[in-house]
């Protein structure tokens, strides 16, 4: 079953550095999505993308933060001076169409210190 | 007021036991309704989509009422392996997902 891929795993990064979260989503799908999930919290929306472009983002997703689709296959999230309250784990989505279901990845475990 | 607002539990069961869970959320403009099952420090995985007439799947029942902005999951029959964290997510507009905070289900035997 296709599934969507995320690495790495776990990331550890001092305050201030950049870190990419990079994920592979499943290969049809067209819309893709990052959310995180800081610990004990709730799952939170960070953005949406679709033909090159951001579709949507929430107030979360400032300036530190980007997102690309370098080749036919990764999206990545960029965050570019991380800072502490930065610490969650983010899920990578996609799905096939605009109002199908959304795959999530097993997620990318940030940590900053 | 929090957009989708559950009960965070635990709800401690017996199997074979009926639980049922309930959500509201805030924004009447909703559009699309699901639950959603998230296992500890695993990704969430769509357990159900939430129609206005009420649907099944197998042991899981959920419904929905507009006019109160209330949803509901049941599961009849629970299993040890329906533990896990129940997330009510709501889609207002857009294609993003708003999430509860979950409703956390033990089951035991």
């Amino acid at each position: 079953e296709p599934e969507v891929t995320q690495t790495p795993s776990h990331q550890v990064t001092q305050m201030g550095q950049e870190v990419i979260l990079r994920c592979v989503p499943i290969s049809n799908h067209l819309y893709f999505y990052w959310y995180r999930q800081i610990l004990g919290q709730k799952v939170e929306f960070l953005v949406s993308f679709y033909n090159n472009e951001i579709s949507e983002k929430s107030e979360i997703f400032d300036d530190q933060f980007s997102v690309e689709r370098p080749d036919g296959s990764n999206f990545t999230l960029k965050i570019r001076s991380t800072k502490l309250e930065d610490s969650a784990m983010y899920f990578c989505a996609s799905s096939e169409l605009w109002a199908s279901e959304q795959f999530f990845g097993p997620g990318t475990r940030l940590t900053v210190l | 007021r929090k957009e989708v607002e559950q009960d965070p539990g635990p709800f401690n069961v017996p199997e074979g036991a009926t639980v049922a869970f309930n959500c509201t959320y805030s924004n009447s403009a909703s559009q699309s309704f699901f639950w959603y099952r998230q296992d500890c420090r695993k990704e969430p995985k769509l357990l159900m989509s939430v129609y206005s007439s009420g649907n099944e799947d197998g042991r899981f029942t959920a419904q929905l009422n507009r006019a109160s902005q209330y949803i509901s999951l049941l599961i009849r029959d629970s299993k040890l392996s329906d533990s896990a964290t129940y997330l009510c997510v709501v889609k207002v507009d857009g294609n993003k997902l708003v999430f509860g905070a979950g409703t956390i289900l033990r089951v035991k035997s």
